[in-house]
């Protein structure tokens, strides 16, 4: 099973400010890699899908990089909605789906 | 609009069944894959079973094969997660979640029904 992890635990950022998340396969996935937000109570929300492709009706302040074993979700100006919990999702090796264990993204 | 809802969670004593189920609509149900992921309390995501369109592929996660079965029926829009000899590790929140139609990461979710394991 291939391991996704994710750096760091909590990043601490200011509004407006640039915020970048990490996620790292234990082996290749290809660009098979998506990111979801989680806000308090709600649904995981799908942002990006191919490693690098917006979802539909996501702002173009989120931003995917990264092939192979190495990823980054990048939020150019952080907006207050921004605020929340950020998972990798590996979908090369399925089954099973191997998701990373998140990023809480906090107001600094 | 798309729109998953779940029910049928609860409070179960350990060793307990409980079946959950999700409604669907706003798309072709019977087009797609679906999924149940589970959440444990301040916990992170785990995938815990998939079902293809017409039900001919299911897949578990290790943690709960041979306790729980997924199902479907197409002809009401729904989904369904029948869970046997539950543990108190089994307690957290259950989404369905729909896979895209040709790859597998999920677009949509629902809610999330509350599972709770305890005696």
């Amino acid at each position: 099973e291939i391991v996704m992890t994710q750096s760091p635990a909590t990043l601490s950022v200011s509004p407006g400010e640039r915020a970048t998340l990490s996620c790292r396969a234990s082996q290749s996935v290809s660009s098979n890699l998506a990111w979801y937000q989680q806000k308090p109570g709600q649904a995981p929300r799908l942002l990006i899908y191919g490693a690098s492709t917006r979802a539909t009706g996501i702002p173009a302040r989120f931003s995917g990089s990264g092939s192979g074993t190495e990823f980054t979700l990048t939020i150019s100006s952080l907006q207050s909605e921004d605020f929340a919990v950020y998972y990798c999702q590996q979908y090369n090796n399925w089954p099973p789906d191997t998701f990373g264990q998140g990023t809480k993204l906090e107001i600094k | 609009e798309v729109q998953l809802v779940e029910s049928g969670g609860g409070l179960v004593k350990p060793g307990g069944s409980l079946r959950l189920s999700c409604a669907a609509s706003g798309f072709t149900f019977s087009s797609y894959s679906m999924n149940w992921v589970r959440q444990a309390p301040g916990k992170g995501l785990e995938w815990v079973s998939s079902i293809s369109s017409s039900s001919s592929y299911i897949y578990y996660a290790d943690s709960v094969k041979g306790r729980f079965t997924i199902s479907r029926d197409n002809a009401k829009n729904s989904l369904y997660l029948q869970m046997n000899s539950l543990r108190a590790e089994d307690t957290a929140v259950y989404y369905c979640a729909k896979l895209v139609a040709t790859s597998y990461y999920f677009d949509y979710w629902g809610q999330g029904t509350l599972v709770t394991v305890s005696s």
